[in-house]
């Protein structure tokens, strides 16, 4: 497959190990927050949202985390597996029914052997 | 899978070329949007049809334009192509013009 971003920042976890990946949004009127996986050669794919009335949600083996004060967002992985290496992007939108969803930068996650 | 099929996959063009895009929504889902990812970036929102007609639109000039069918399907059309439409065009659909996205694998340009 062909690579999704040459200049991202990266982070390497250990199999088995968590990870965390950090986002900061850039609108504090959004109320609407996801996390994608994107896999080389793919489109994203959706892993867990969050709204702005809460401040975690857990999936299966994921976790969001968000702070509004300093416009904060993580993304917590439990127990890593080598199919979680990805770019991680984290988007935003104003609200829940609004069309335009505007991406972070990304992170992209290498898990070792 | 998505359900959401993008073609082609790959296409090279010749700057001040003409391109058109393709995208099959998933099916019963009436709402799709296009994204720009370049390369090391996040997507940008391009803009979203919804039934038809256009319903929102991101920072981009006037020679990037699209099209939505009756069946849902959509077309990126792109005129005047330069270097820097270089990229990752992703198509997205979804239920309705809030809902989850569901992104296709996207088609690769090269302008040169």
């Amino acid at each position: 497959g062909e690579s999704v971003g040459l200049h991202l920042p990266t982070l390497s976890v250990q199999e088995g190990d968590n990870s965390i990946i950090n986002c900061a949004y850039s609108n504090s009127a959004s109320d609407y927050f996801i996390w994608y996986k994107q896999e080389s050669g793919k489109g994203p794919q959706f892993i867990i949202d969050i709204r702005s009335n809460m401040d975690k949600r857990q999936g299966q083996r994921v976790t969001v985390l968000l702070n509004k004060t300093v416009k904060h967002l993580s993304l917590q992985i439990a127990a890593t597996q080598p199919g979680d290496s990805a770019v991680y992007f984290c988007a935003e939108k104003l609200d829940f029914g609004n069309e335009k969803l505007t991406f972070g930068t990304g992170t992209r996650l290498t898990i070792i052997p | 899978e998505t359900g959401v099929t993008q073609s082609p996959t790959h296409l090279i063009k010749t700057r001040g070329q003409q391109v058109t895009l393709r995208c099959s929504s998933q099916s019963g889902h009436n709402t799709v949007s296009w994204y720009q990812q370049a390369l090391g970036q996040g997507p940008q929102f391009i803009f979203q049809y919804y039934r038809e007609e256009e319903n929102g639109r991101g920072n981009f000039p006037p020679r990037f334009s699209g099209l939505q069918f009756p069946n849902y399907s959509s077309e990126l059309n792109v005129n005047a192509l330069e270097l820097d439409d270089s990229a990752l065009y992703l198509c997205a659909s979804s239920l309705d013009r809030g809902g989850e996205a569901f992104f296709g694998q996207g088609t690769r340009l090269t302008v040169v």
